[in-house]
């Protein structure tokens, strides 16, 4: 079946250490997108990707980095500059012509600073 | 980028009443999605949208969005604990990125 992988599910980082979080998609979506969930909050839009080899900030984007080497893969590191990283992550990915909406949404990680 | 306030923020109803969330929007929505999340889980796609005044339905979920497209309810009839979660709307930017910008989401309780 079709769909997002997102791992690990839960993660714990120390303070001052950079973590990598996972998404990979197979459905040969062209765009995917990184959001945050603080609780009993919506989702905030961090980085994300038409194509590959490309990416755009959101509007959180501080303190993330991504990258988009291949179409399957857009993987998110939290690094140290990110002074409030503990939060839900989740991503998603997108069909690239913009007449068909629909967005896919990975299951989340939960980033946990220790 | 376009805000979308919801309302109400969290909302306890005992089983089998009706209730209604609302998601508005201070400009013309382009395309107007509704999710439900579990806590700690991803997004449930519900309904998508996009022309004034359409009405969609799935099972005992409504979703409607006004002729101006600024403002769209969701409508549950005869709520189940099933229902319980967290509904979020959700509106596409409608540029080349098309990015989702979200509410701030509706926490629902359903009490047996």
């Amino acid at each position: 079946d079709g769909g997002i992988t997102q791992s690990p599910k839960y993660l714990f980082r120390k303070e001052g250490q950079n973590v990598t979080l996972s998404c990979e998609q197979n459905l040969n979506h062209d765009a995917m997108y990184w959001y945050r969930q603080d609780p009993g909050q919506g989702l905030r839009l961090i980085y994300y990707s038409q194509i590959v080899n490309d990416f755009q900030k959101g509007d959180i984007a501080e303190g993330y980095s991504v990258s988009r080497e291949k179409k399957e893969s857009f993987p998110l590191t939290v690094t140290s500059a990110q002074k409030n990283p503990t939060a839900f992550y989740l991503c998603a990915s997108r069909i690239g012509d913009r007449t068909i909406i629909g967005y896919t949404f990975g299951s989340g990680t939960r980033l946990t600073v220790v | 980028s376009q805000e979308l306030e919801q309302s109400p923020q969290s909302l306890i109803v005992q089983e089998g009443k009706n209730l209604t969330i609302n998601c508005t929007s201070s400009k013309t929505l382009y395309g107007l999605y509704w999710y439900k999340q579990k806590y700690g889980e991803g997004l449930i796609f519900l309904m998508m949208l996009q022309k004034g005044g359409e009405e969609k339905s799935h099972e005992k979920i409504t979703a409607k969005l006004d002729e101006k497209k600024q403002q769209s309810s969701l409508h549950i009839t005869a709520s189940q604990p099933s229902h319980a979660g967290i509904y979020l709307c959700g509106c596409s930017s409608g540029d080349a990125g098309n990015m989702l910008t979200f509410g701030g989401g509706t926490r629902l309780m359903v009490k047996p």
